[in-house]
């Protein structure tokens, strides 16, 4: 057990709609990432949020947009859903202690929400 | 733009036998690289890692040395075990680089 949840994890809806992932990080974690995974992708960086404020962007796509509240945990919003959004997303998070823009802590991944979209 | 790439599985091994997973990197610079593992159903493990050049990353028998002149971050290990069967992820991060993962290498080991 990694310490980071994520919910729900499966979640089962039609194109056209908008769901709403929830990540809580670890305790003391200040940092959360979210990813995409994929079949045809692999694994892809959608963003990352520190101490609730926005640090980076990945391949995140417009529909796609995320925030981190201040109790630090983070949601992750896909709206106007393709039959091409299905897929494994994660979040993962870190301490962050950070000597430059990006930490080499580790980071602890939750174990992911599966999205089908019919 | 930056870039992992791993040799594509699966690799299927009888137990004890001798793991390498290769995996070379696409970065200017000196970024932090990762092994990560993921068994069914769940998500990522941090396996190893290594900050810089010529450090060796290791854990649970595996290993991996940073390699700047060939860019490469290779896994290994001595004797592999039925339960080290799993996806193995390379990836890159740190400094400025946003983290970038290969597409994972499915290990298969059969007692």
């Amino acid at each position: 057990d990694s310490g980071v949840t994520q919910t729900p994890k499966h979640l089962i809806t039609a194109t056209g709609q908008r769901v709403t992932l929830r990540c809580s990080p670890r305790s003391g974690d200040l940092s959360v990432y979210w990813y995409q995974q994929s079949l045809d992708q692999g694994l892809q960086f959608l963003i990352q949020y520190y101490n609730g404020e926005e640090r980076a962007k990945g391949n995140i796509l417009e529909r796609f947009s995320a925030q981190q509240f201040p109790d630090l945990h983070s949601e992750l919003n896909l709206s106007s859903l393709e039959l091409g959004d299905s897929a494994l997303y994660f979040c993962a998070s870190s301490l962050e202690r950070t000597s430059g823009r990006w930490s080499t802590d580790t980071q602890y991944f939750g174990p992911g929400t599966r999205l089908t979209v019919l | 733009g930056n870039s992992v790439t791993q040799m594509e599985g699966p690799v299927t091994l009888s137990e004890e036998a001798f793991l390498t997973i290769n995996c070379t990197y696409t970065a200017t610079g000196y970024p932090s690289l990762f092994w990560y593992v993921q068994y069914p159903g769940e998500g990522l493990q941090l396996l190893l890692k290594a900050t810089k050049a010529d450090d060796k990353g290791s854990n649970k028998g595996f290993e991996a040395t940073y390699r700047k002149e060939t860019t490469s971050f290779h896994l290994e290990k001595g004797s592999v075990q039925v339960s080290d069967s799993a996806v193995y992820f390379c990836a890159l991060s740190g400094g400025s680089y946003i983290p970038t993962f290969g597409r994972g290498t499915s290990l298969i080991v059969h007692p």
